[in-house]
């Protein structure tokens, strides 16, 4: 089974600054099927990022993902107000297919 | 637009069953595959099962099985989730997700059920 182990666990900054959040796995990521997922306060998760870099429909290009093999990033190029939340990592390439990791969470310094 | 509206928060005592619904809309029902997860506070979502709404046909995540049914009605573009023989540790916010292309990525997400098991 593939553990995926992000950093850092808590991310603080301030609008306007850069986010990078790190996603690592234990073994390569199949064909880079690693996806990411932003959480607000009692909502569902959304879908962000798919196939490491690719943006889901709706999403703002200030959020881009990169990486392959074991090690991914999602970078935010320059944080809104809205974007405070918990993002996770998950990986849909390797059995079992739907492991995520533990989460970041981007809040205001 | 993709909608996945589900059913509202229950309360069942240690034991007993819950059935939660997950209606669709602004899509082919019959073409993606739905799944169930949930998500206790601070924790990372947990993978339980999914369905094809196309023939009904189930997998499900091993520590669920024999306590886990998914069903769908394809008249009303309903999905369902019914847990049996709930625990304390069931306590949780239930999600159905849509799966996109086939894969385990969910691109759209219903937008929860608190289930709260409770003596």
């Amino acid at each position: 089974e593939i553990v995926l182990t992000q950093s850092p666990g808590t991310l603080s900054l301030s609008p306007g600054e850069r986010a990078t959040l790190s996603c690592r796995a234990s073994k390569s990521v199949s064909s880079g099927y690693l996806a990411w997922y932003q959480q607000k306060p009692g909502q569902a998760p959304r879908l962000l990022i798919y196939g490491a870099s690719n943006r889901a429909p709706g999403i703002p290009d200030r959020f881009s993902g990169s990486g392959s093999g074991t090690d991914f990033s999602l970078t935010i190029s320059r944080l809104e107000a809205e974007d405070f939340a918990v993002y996770y990592c998950q990986q849909y390439g390797n059995s079992p297919m739907y492991t995520f990791g533990q989460g970041t969470k981007v809040d205001i310094k | 637009q993709v909608q996945l509206v589900q059913s509202g928060a229950e309360v069942r005592r240690p034991g007993a069953s819950l059935k939660v619904s997950c209606k669709a809309s602004g899509y082919i029902f019959t073409s993606f595959f739905m799944h169930w997860l949930r998500q206790t506070p601070g924790q990372r979502p947990e993978w339980m099962g999914r369905v094809d709404p196309g023939d009904g046909g189930t997998t499900y995540e091993q520590k669920f099985q024999g306590r886990l049914t998914l069903t769908r009605d394809a008249s009303t573009n309903t999905i369902y989730m019914e847990l049996s023989g709930l625990r304390s540790d069931d306590t949780a916010v239930y999600y159905c997700a849509r799966g996109r292309s086939g894969w385990y990525l969910f691109d759209n997400w219903g937008q929860g059920t608190l289930v709260t098991v409770s003596s």
